[in-house]
């Protein structure tokens, strides 16, 4: 079946520095990824729809500046933290969804837990 | 109100307990998907539903689109299905509008 690969799972950053997740879909082209964002408990909530060719749509309170996407192909949407802050530390995760299937099957990589210090 | 809502939100059964969790929603969708999320933090897909029941194992889920409401069961319940379930709806066109979660610990 449809795979959605995430890396790194974990990974630790001192504050200041930037840190790049990379969100791959492994069985089918994706022109379109989602990151979320994930706080302690909290549900999923989307931070920004990544398009393969174009600039990614942010949602309202998402800083686009540091919160880069990019989306060079079709199989892979890339999200760096940049100047990464404490309250940066979070589980970020994407998904996918097969463009035959978009408005139904969806498909999530394993998230990235981020912890800045 | 949120536009989707499950219950119960915390569930602790015994092992070998019928478990049901429920989601209700408020918009028109056009699929609705049951996660599961492991403590390490991974999601993984366990139903798309857009009508109906779909069986898979011991997991059960139903959908009834008329009342906007769906149901994931659990039968025989062991300790490894402890985990947090998420109700997603894809409205029409929309990106996915996720339920809050339902903690489940099973004990052995």
């Amino acid at each position: 079946g449809a795979v959605v690969s995430q890396h790194p799972s974990r990974v630790i950053c001192k504050s200041g520095t930037s840190v790049k997740i990379e969100c791959r879909s492994l069985d089918f082209q994706a022109t379109t990824m989602f990151w979320y964002r994930q706080f302690p408990k909290q549900s999923l909530m989307l931070m920004a729809t990544s398009n393969e060719g174009s600039k990614a749509t942010y949602e309202q309170g998402v800083e686009k500046d540091k919160f880069l996407i990019n989306h060079a192909s079709l199989t892979l949407s890339t999200l760096t933290v940049t100047s990464a802050h404490p309250e940066d530390s979070s589980f970020y995760i994407c998904s996918a969804r097969p463009p035959d299937r978009a408005n139904t099957e969806a498909f999530f990589g394993q998230g990235t837990r981020l912890t800045v210090v | 109100k949120n536009e989707v809502e499950q219950s119960p939100q915390n569930l602790t059964a015994q092992e070998g307990e019928f478990i049901t969790i429920n989601c209700s929603y408020s918009v028109g969708i056009s699929a609705l998907h049951w996660l599961q999320q492991h403590p390490g933090g991974g999601i993984v897909s366990l139903f798309m539903l857009s009508s109906g029941k779909k069986k898979h194992g011991r997991l059960i889920a139903t959908i009834n689109i008329q009342e906007k409401h769906s149901s994931l069961h659990i039968t025989a319940s062991h300790p490894r299905d402890s985990a947090v379930y998420i109700c997603a709806v894809l409205p029409y066109g929309q990106n996915f509008v996720f339920g809050p979660g339902t903690r489940l610990s099973v004990l052995p």
